[in-house]
């Protein structure tokens, strides 16, 4: 079972164009992290937001967090072909355990 | 360093066959994790390892499940009997400490089909 909740669950875009992805979550945080998943692949990680920050930048990546909201958001400039993957949000639960979102699946087209 | 180690890719098996998932995790890290991923379920934590000690084996669904890690640089995952709902795909994961509520690395993944 999963606590965290993304939406959208699909997202299709033009090449160029901004992606955003949400994600919302039940409980207290230490951080929060976004993962990216290309088909057939492991995840990779991408950045993590811890809970005394509110906005990371990782190159074309743009992460914010609302700790009074319990939600993260995942924005994605200039997006490009490449980028076409799954995208999920996740956080370590009190026992220690990273709990994923549901993800959202981009799909960018050229 | 080439990341966490995966092995086989793709295992294809017939119910009720012993089915054994390999991996190595990145040196140094101290923390290892199993993961299924499925459609139906998405992505779920099976077991993990904190110093080769296993710390909470929760989410692993059943007696026919088992894992463990003899050494820093080596652990297993375990099906015996299989089923066909035990298709999925299972990822391993190592991360430098627990505590630090750090990221994690992840494997390529073993496919796994029983049949």
């Amino acid at each position: 079972s999963q606590q965290g909740e993304e939406d959208p669950q699909a997202l299709s875009i033009q090449e160029g164009e901004n992606a955003t992805m949400n994600c919302s979550y039940k409980t207290s945080i230490n951080n929060l992290q976004w993962y990216r998943q290309n088909s057939g692949r492991g995840l990779v990680h991408l950045i993590l937001i811890r809970s005394n920050e509110r906005e990371k930048h990782s190159g074309r990546l743009r992460v914010t967090l609302d700790t009074s909201k319990k939600s993260s958001s995942l924005l994605i400039t200039a997006s490009r072909a490449a980028d076409t993957a799954s995208y999920f949000c996740a956080r370590y639960n009190q026992g220690g355990k990273l709990i994923f979102g549901q993800g959202t699946e981009l799909s960018v087209k050229p | 360093d080439a990341g966490v180690i995966q092995s086989p890719r793709h295992e294809v098996t017939e119910m009720g066959q012993e089915v054994t998932l390999r991996c190595k995790p990145i040196s140094g890290h101290n923390s290892l994790f199993w993961y299924r991923q499925t459609m139906m379920r998405g992505l779920e934590l099976l077991i993990y390892f904190n110093n080769n000690v296993p710390i909470d084996d929760s989410g692993m669904p059943e007696d026919r499940f088992s894992a463990k890690m003899p050494n820093a640089s080596f652990s297993t995952l375990k099906i015996q009997p299989s089923e066909p709902r035990d298709s999925a795909v299972y990822f391993c994961a190592s991360s430098p400490t627990r505590r630090a509520y750090n990221e994690q690395f992840f494997g390529p993944g073993t496919r796994l089909t029983v049949l």
